[in-house]
């Protein structure tokens, strides 16, 4: 089955404990994106990634990291997570560029305390 | 820059009532232009597309057509039903580049 798992689904941690949110896709799909969603704001996007190795910022980069070492995963990095960082995180790819439909894990809710 | 706004919500309805959703976009060249569906404690899902000017998508009773002079790709239904219920969300891709932009999302509740 095509998929975008994500993991973990559900993560409460405190200030400045560094945490990894996984994300993995079986389509071989080139392009792979984060994205948060917060109340009123929408989805926004975080990094994008457009094949192995290249990767750029999105709309709300701060904060974040992330790397593309191999097609199927994309990683989303917290090396010193704050409060306003507490939101619903999603993983989507698509075949190529940003014109294509994406597919959307389940989502990770992250709590920052 | 490139931009979309769709009409706040939430909207509610009664089932079987005709369903409505605005969607504007701001954006140089050639988007394609997307809906996608989130029920509660999901992902969202691909419900339409259009990739260019006067294309229309439609899945599930759902309908939208892309319209550049008036830069919208507003949603319909004829007639909608409880499980309807969801937040849709108006996006667009930019063309030439790598870039997505989403609405803010417009909850829909659908009564019985």
């Amino acid at each position: 089955e095509a998929q975008v798992t994500q993991n973990p689904r559900y993560l409460i941690t405190v200030t400045g404990k560094k945490l990894t949110v996984t994300c993995s896709q079986n389509m071989n799909h080139e392009y792979m994106s984060w994205y948060r969603q917060d109340p009123g704001l929408g989805l926004r996007q975080i990094y994008y990634s457009m094949n192995v190795e290249v990767t750029d910022k999105g709309d709300v980069p701060e904060g974040y990291k992330v790397s593309r070492k191999e097609k199927r995963n994309f990683p989303l990095i917290l090396e010193s997570p704050s409060p306003n960082q507490t939101s619903l995180y999603f993983c989507a790819s698509s075949l190529k560029t940003g014109n294509q439909p994406q597919h959307f894990g389940d989502g990770t809710r992250l709590s920052i305390l | 820059g490139d931009s979309v706004t769709q009409m706040e919500g939430p909207v509610t309805l009664s089932e079987e009532a005709f369903l409505t959703i605005n969607c504007t976009y701001t954006a140089t060249g050639y988007p394609s232009l997307f809906w996608y569906v989130q029920y509660p404690g999901e992902g969202l899902q691909l419900l339409l597309k259009a990739t260019k000017a006067d294309d229309k998508g439609s899945n599930k009773g759902f309908e939208a057509t892309y319209r550049k002079e008036t830069t919208s790709f507003h949603l319909e239904k004829g007639s909608v039903q409880v499980s309807d219920s969801a937040v849709y969300f108006c996006a667009l891709g930019a063309s030439g580049t790598y870039k997505y932009i989403f609405g803010t999302g417009t909850r829909l509740k659908v009564l019985a």
